[in-house]
């Protein structure tokens, strides 16, 4: 079974660019999150879809960052413009069921290294 | 929100012991944990529930005490591939029908021939 698949896996950009990062869950999986991780840090989530349902957004900086998740399969996360501190790991996970229950393994993929400039 | 854990680094020797514990000022529901190595996604270990039934990994063991709303990971006999960092999601409610799973800032086990 495949894994969660991102790409790129590297992208280097000067700031005030757009960027984007794209997202292939485990299939099948009916909840996909997106997280930030920073160096030193533990993953924190941007956003959770439930299907094709943004269900949980809280952390998105709106501003400037946007996503979707289009027929409730693959997914997009944008930013524009890019910041001098938005460089860090944009990591996708995947689980199963829905999230209501808490107890979902979530799946991640290797993650897209940003580096802004 | 964010749990705290320790210790934040550790290094042993091969087939030796460690702990790594987490704990919440939050009321917890459920406990991840996760391991990552350098450049890697985070793999799942195992999920702690209240009510104590565990779910995951076969060499490595977890508690969880709901009233402290600490969990520790117990790593056995530990052999090279256990290095990489550690990291615990805590599942508190945050508000309502929403419970937020937040991680905590890691430990980094490396473990020695």
């Amino acid at each position: 079974e495949a894994g969660v698949v991102q790409s790129p896996r590297y992208k280097i950009i000067e700031k005030k660019q757009p960027v984007a990062f794209w997202c292939n869950p485990i299939s099948g999986h009916n909840t996909l999150y997106w997280y930030l991780q920073n160096l030193g840090q533990g993953p924190e989530l941007l956003i959770r879809y439930e299907n094709e349902e943004a269900v949980d957004d809280s952390q998105l900086p709106k501003d400037r960052f946007s996503a979707e998740r289009l027929k409730g399969v693959d997914s997009t996360l944008k930013i524009q413009p890019a910041e001098l501190g938005d460089s860090a790991v944009y990591l996708c996970a995947s689980s199963l069921g829905l999230w209501g229950a808490h107890q979902e393994t979530q799946y991640f993929g290797p993650g897209t290294r940003l580096l802004v400039l | 929100q964010q749990p705290v854990q320790s210790p934040q680094a550790v290094i042993l020797r091969e087939g030796e012991d460690a702990v790594i514990n987490c704990s919440s000022s939050k009321a917890l529901y459920s406990v991840h944990w996760y391991r990552q190595k350098h450049g890697e996604a985070p793999v799942f270990l195992m999920i702690l529930l209240k009510g104590g039934e565990q779910k995951g990994h076969e060499k490595i063991s977890a508690s969880f005490n709901e009233k402290k709303q600490q969990s520790s990971l117990y790593l056995t006999a530990s052999q090279l591939s256990y290095s990489g960092t550690y990291f615990c999601g805590t599942v508190w409610n945050s508000g309502g029908s929403n419970y937020k799973l937040t991680f905590g800032k890691g430990t980094l086990l490396t473990v020695n021939p």
